[in-house]
């Protein structure tokens, strides 16, 4: 079956530190991989995706993502966060063929000052 | 990235009402557009794919009588909650599809809260 794991859903960093957000999936394909943050109270924004081509996609914000196949995983990366990084963060698997994510159960940031 | 408004940000209603909420999408054309439910500190629940000119698809268990939506344009889609009831109320987040866009890529709406009373 698909699914999506974000094994982390509290993450606190301090202001100025590296973030690393982990999400692996389970698909028999390839899929197209997405990364979205909520602030609250807010709608999903789009952070960055992967459908094809260079591993390492560059998003907004200066966010990143690397997919490797070999371990099913997409993890969001920053090298240094900002206070107001401070959200909940989706990691989404797309099926190539329609439309409909199956979504994990989110990361929530806490940046401490 | 495409940009997809939702109306109202906020309503309550009294119980047994109906309300609408509205999605659009202001700069591209979708055919596909998709309704979710949020409960407070949890994931997204898709509850409906929204069709342009064809009916929806509810995901199992959820009621197509009480959750009416409407995709009458390429650039709207509608979701009524009919006979409102207090644990109707939620966070409901429309989503739309741009399908000139590589990599099958969805844009949000800001989300509109539901509260009924």
């Amino acid at each position: 079956a698909q699914s999506v794991t974000q094994p982390d859903i509290h993450i606190t960093v301090s202001e100025g530190a590296s973030l690393e957000l982990r999400c692996n999936y389970s698909y028999g394909a390839t899929p197209y991989l997405f990364w979205y943050v909520q602030s609250p109270g807010q709608g999903l924004q789009l952070l960055l995706k992967y459908f094809s081509g260079d591993t390492l996609v560059q998003g907004i914000k200066g966010f990143e993502a690397e997919f490797k196949r070999s371990q099913s995983s997409f993890n969001l990366r920053k090298p240094s966060v900002h206070w107001s990084d401070a959200a909940e963060y989706f990691c989404a698997v797309g099926p190539p063929s329609t439309y409909k994510y199956i979504f994990g159960t989110g990361t929530r940031l806490k940046v401490l000052a | 990235g495409a940009v997809v408004s939702q109306h109202p940000s906020r309503v309550i209603c009294k119980s047994g009402t109906s309300v609408k909420i509205e999605c659009r999408s202001l700069d591209f054309q979708a055919t596909t557009m998709f309704w979710y439910r949020q409960f407070p500190k949890q994931s997204l629940m898709l509850m409906a794919t929204s069709n342009e000119g064809s009916k929806a698809t509810y995901e199992q268990g959820v009621e197509k009588d009480k959750f009416l939506i409407n995709h009458a344009s390429l650039t709207l889609s509608t979701l009524t909650v009919t006979s409102a009831h207090p644990e109707d109320s939620s966070f409901y987040i429309c989503s739309a599809a741009d399908g000139t866009e590589a990599g099958n890529t969805i844009y949000f709406g800001e989300g509109s809260w539901l509260t009924v009373v």
